[in-house]
């Protein structure tokens, strides 16, 4: 499995910044993913980033506020905008193949904004 | 679109005695299937995977879950809980996306504690 690294690992935001959270992959991968788990709650897919495309944004989540790059196989990033205390959140990464379908996460980045 | 239901939010068990953790899915089609172990503060770890080969999966740490279309269910399974079990466990459902690609679509999650 592929070794995943997310930076931040956690930070604290004054309301209306921004923040931009980075993925790093080990290996070259078509897809990779970015999820927000909210305290106590499931993940919620935000994006699918799939290189030399747009990402593809999930009901609910949109490109002004979630701005994603995939720049090249091994690296993504999420960008939150504009934040508000409700986008405290562990925001993930993860990356998939088409054909077996399994996704291997990151760590997260936890975020508070105050 | 596919769904998957977890029927438990929360589960208590004594060390060395059986876990059952109930997941229930909802698809058109064969679907593929997975749970995941959240610890705390930490990522998330594949535990197994059902993708149409044995109905009977095995995973690490000596889970394993059993694929039954007439029921719908994917539940998770041990023989014996570990303290080190204790964790949130997500039952998963991978539905086609847009372009022929996939997401994943996850349960709420069940908290699993182990009494010593």
């Amino acid at each position: 499995s592929a070794v995943i690294s997310q930076k931040p690992s956690r930070d604290i935001c004054q309301r209306g910044t921004s923040l931009t959270i980075q993925c790093q992959v080990d290996s070259q991968v078509t897809m990779m993913f970015w999820y927000r788990q909210q305290p106590g709650q499931s993940l919620t897919l935000i994006a699918t980033a799939n290189q030399g495309s747009e990402a593809t944004y999930e009901s609910g989540f949109v490109i002004d506020k979630f701005p994603i790059s995939r720049p090249n196989l091994t690296f993504s990033t999420l960008t939150v905008s504009n934040m508000s205390p409700e986008d405290s959140s562990i925001y993930l990464c993860s990356v998939g193949e088409q054909l077996r379908r399994e996704q291997y996460f990151g760590p997260g980045t936890r975020l508070t904004v105050t | 679109a596919q769904s998957v239901t977890q029927l438990d939010s929360h589960v208590s068990v004594s060390e060395g005695t059986p876990v059952l953790l109930r997941c229930n899915y909802s698809s058109s089609y064969s679907p593929s299937l997975f749970w995941y172990v959240q610890h705390p503060n930490k990522g998330l770890q594949l535990l197994l995977k059902y993708t149409s080969a044995a109905t009977l999966v095995k995973g690490i740490n000596g889970f394993e879950a059993e694929f039954k279309k007439s029921e719908t269910s994917f539940h998770l399974t041990k023989p014996s809980a570990h303290m080190s079990d204790a964790a949130e466990y997500f039952c998963v459902v991978s539905d086609t996306a847009l372009g022929g690609t996939y997401k994943y679509i996850f349960g709420t999650g069940t908290r699993l504690k182990v009494l010593a």
